[in-house]
């Protein structure tokens, strides 16, 4: 069936370093959307991306959707210790469902 | 307040007891969703629901039930509930079943199973 993978599944990093995640999709995506999860909480909305190639920028965070739109990308620069939770991209393959890649958990060391 | 409610915050209950966890969204959103999150599978869709009478299923619908007879409610029901269904459970609702719209989660329900 369609799957959305997601890389990788944990991250620890140092403040300050950088922190990458990435998503792969089966199929083609209609579009993808980003959340972000702080432990014990729920998911919340961070940013969509919708055409083919788009870059998106919040501050530290830079969101990429690939051209082939099967893939996707969210890059934190000099990450800081809010940054911590676990990160989820969200497709949706055409239709009305949602496919969730498995989260990737960031760890940030002051 | 905008925001997607669900009760109960936590539920411990026993295999085969009818149980049902309750969503209610003041938004005025036509779509919403039930998900399961487990460790290492992110969140898995359950069912979900365009509007009022018109439902789906999602990837993991085996072992639940929904109903919207009520824009704003969206229960989801397990008729005999199983330890595999031990799991977080979040409900979200979005303005459309449109897809570019932004899904709001509920807090979420923790669910044990004995």
């Amino acid at each position: 069936g369609q799957q959305v993978m997601q890389i990788p599944q944990y991250q620890h990093v140092q403040e300050g370093e950088d922190f990458t995640t990435y998503c792969n999709s089966s199929t083609t995506l209609s579009n993808i959307q980003w959340y972000k999860q702080r432990p014990g909480g729920h998911p919340v909305f961070l940013i969509q991306l919708v055409k083919s190639g788009e870059v998106k920028k919040q501050k530290r965070l830079t969101f990429q959707f690939g051209e082939a739109k099967k893939n996707s990308s969210l890059h934190i620069t000099a990450t800081q210790t809010t940054d911590v939770g676990t990160y989820f991209c969200a497709g949706n393959p055409g239709g009305f469902k949602t496919i969730f890649g498995a989260g990737t958990r960031l760890f940030v060391k002051a | 307040e905008a925001q997607v409610t669900q009760n109960p915050r936590y539920l411990i209950t026993v295999t085969g007891k009818k149980l049902t966890v309750t969503c209610s969204q003041n938004m005025n959103h036509e779509y919403m969703s039930w998900y399961r999150q487990d460790p290492g599978l992110g969140l898995r869709q359950i069912y979900y629901s365009m509007n009022v009478e018109v439902t789906d299923k999602g990837d993991v619908p085996e072992g639940y039930k929904v109903s919207r007879k009520e824009k704003r409610n969206f229960p989801l029901i397990l008729e005999s509930p199983s330890p595999n269904q031990t799991s977080l459970y979040f409900c979200a609702s979005s303005l459309t079943s449109g897809n570019q719209e932004t899904q709001y989660f509920g807090p979420g329900t923790r669910l044990l199973v004995l």
